[in-house]
């Protein structure tokens, strides 16, 4: 069955530390990948995708993600976190001509100021 | 440009009411999805429709219907609401396979 996992389910970091958070699917033919962010009390939104080209995307707010065809990966990451980047952050994949999304169970990011 | 709007924000609900909750998008996107989000298990797909008159159901439909009569309109029909279904939901639209747009979200509480 097609799946997403992400490896961490919470991390903590202080400011201006890196960030990278995992991300694999399980699928072998073409697949379009999305990061989303959902910050506190708000809905979700589009933080960069991955359909083709380039395998290093660059995203909203810093955020960059790099897909690795033979790791079946998508991490994400950011060079130094803000104590505002702290939110949910969830990997999902269209796989094939699937009509359905399919999501990570998302990894909660807390900034320490 | 409201995007996808959702109501109502929050309800409570006693178990065996039912309720319908509403969601409008004004992207004329033919993809519309029900999700209902739980701590720590991320999204979960109740219903999806590729267009008008044409509804599917995801991974979690029991206790739940949907139609659509028009592009714009996905409402989510619950019959008799059970604790189980406290939840917050979320609706969402895209373009084919391309970016889903989320509208705010319904907390629902069910006692």
């Amino acid at each position: 069955a097609q799946s997403v996992s992400q490896h961490n389910h919470h991390v903590i970091l202080s400011e201006a530390a890196s960030l990278e958070l995992g991300c694999n699917y399980s699928y072998g033919g073409t697949v379009n990948l999305f990061w989303y962010v959902q910050y506190p009390g708000q809905h979700l939104q589009l933080l960069l995708k991955y359909f083709s080209g380039d395998p290093l995307v660059k995203g909203i707010k810093g955020f960059e993600a790099e897909f690795i065809k033979s790791k079946f990966s998508f991490n994400l990451r950011k060079p130094s976190v803000q104590w505002s980047d702290t939110a949910e952050y969830f990997c999902a994949a269209h796989a094939g001509n699937n009509r359905k999304l399919i999501w990570g169970l998302g990894t909660s990011l807390g900034v320490n100021p | 440009n409201a995007g996808v709007t959702q109501t109502p924000k929050f309800r409570i609900l006693k178990i065996g009411q039912s309720m319908t909750l509403q969601c409008t998008q004004d992207m004329n996107h033919n993809y519309m999805y029900w999700y209902r989000q739980d701590p720590g298990m991320g999204l979960k797909l109740i219903y999806y429709s590729v267009g008008a008159g044409i509804t599917d159901k995801g991974e979690v439909p029991n206790g739940y219907n949907v139609s659509r009569s028009t592009t714009e309109d996905f409402p989510l029909r619950l019959e008799l609401a059970a604790p189980s279904q406290t939840s917050v939901y979320f609706c969402a639209s895209s373009r084919s396979q391309e970016t889903q747009y989320f509208g705010p979200g319904t907390r629902l509480l069910v006692l």
